[in-house]
């Protein structure tokens, strides 16, 4: 059963032009939302979060967009450059709870995202 | 600071073989996981810790044992090494939040073990 749905699979778009990735959950106790960037070789990096409590966060080129109604989250990724071409994973956690570390950070599958000239 | 280090970066092992994945942290994280990667299935947690001498399953425990007898070291032993378990093996660590309680927050991943099982 797939907790977070991302799409798309594969994104290729121009350099200076906006990228856009959107993920679905449907576990309304997810309250934490990252989003994580992995270069070909490397092991994912934390780009952004947000938490239910705001609709948007942005830091620099990229915003986390969140609609806690329809339980999507996107990432926004403004005047996208070559160097942003790399694998995105948008993730979910459960709010904590009594037992720590019980909230475990289910991944979407991925989007390959190719910036070009 | 190394972060987080992962040995070895590439092994080949034949069906039934058993085999132990490296893991090291010099961040002082009580919080370690490993996960692996498969194309068109994101990033499945196998095990993880909040602390010295605990661990729990995460969503594909099968096949994989876990011990963390130091804060530093959290090794992912194959038992009988499965052509199924052709993946890509990350570990990852994470600082505790306000008050000391482990977290996950923020995942601090080394750079992955390529392991083929033939």
């Amino acid at each position: 059963q797939q907790q977070v749905k991302q799409s798309p699979q594969s994104l290729i778009v121009q350099k200076g032009g906006i990228s856009i990735i959107n993920c679905a959950y449907e576990n309304t106790a997810f309250d934490y939302f990252p989003w994580y960037q992995q270069f070909p070789g490397k092991g994912p990096a934390l780009l952004i979060a947000i938490r239910p409590d705001v609709s948007e966060k942005k830091e620099g080129r990229f915003t986390i967009s969140f609609n806690k109604s329809a339980k999507q989250f996107s990432l926004h990724i403004m005047d996208s450059q070559p160097g942003d071409s790399a694998t995105y994973f948008c993730a979910a956690r459960p709010s904590f709870i009594s037992n720590f570390g019980n909230e475990k950070l289910t991944f979407g599958t991925g989007t390959r995202l190719t910036i070009i000239p | 600071n190394a972060g987080v280090t992962q040995t070895p970066k590439f092994q080949v092992l034949k069906t039934g073989q058993s085999m132990t994945l490296q893991c090291a942290q010099d961040m002082n994280h009580e919080y370690m996981s490993w996960y692996r990667q498969d194309p068109g299935m994101g990033l499945r947690l196998i095990h993880y810790s909040v602390g010295a001498g605990i661990t729990d399953q995460g969503e594909v425990p099968n096949g994989y044992n876990v011990s963390r007898s130091t804060t530093e070291d959290f090794p992912l032993r194959l038992l009988s090494a499965a052509p199924s378990q052709t993946s890509v093996y990350f570990c990852a660590s994470s600082y505790s939040a306000q008050g000391g309680m482990p977290s996950n927050e923020k995942l601090f991943f080394g750079s992955g073990t390529q392991l083929s099982v033939l």
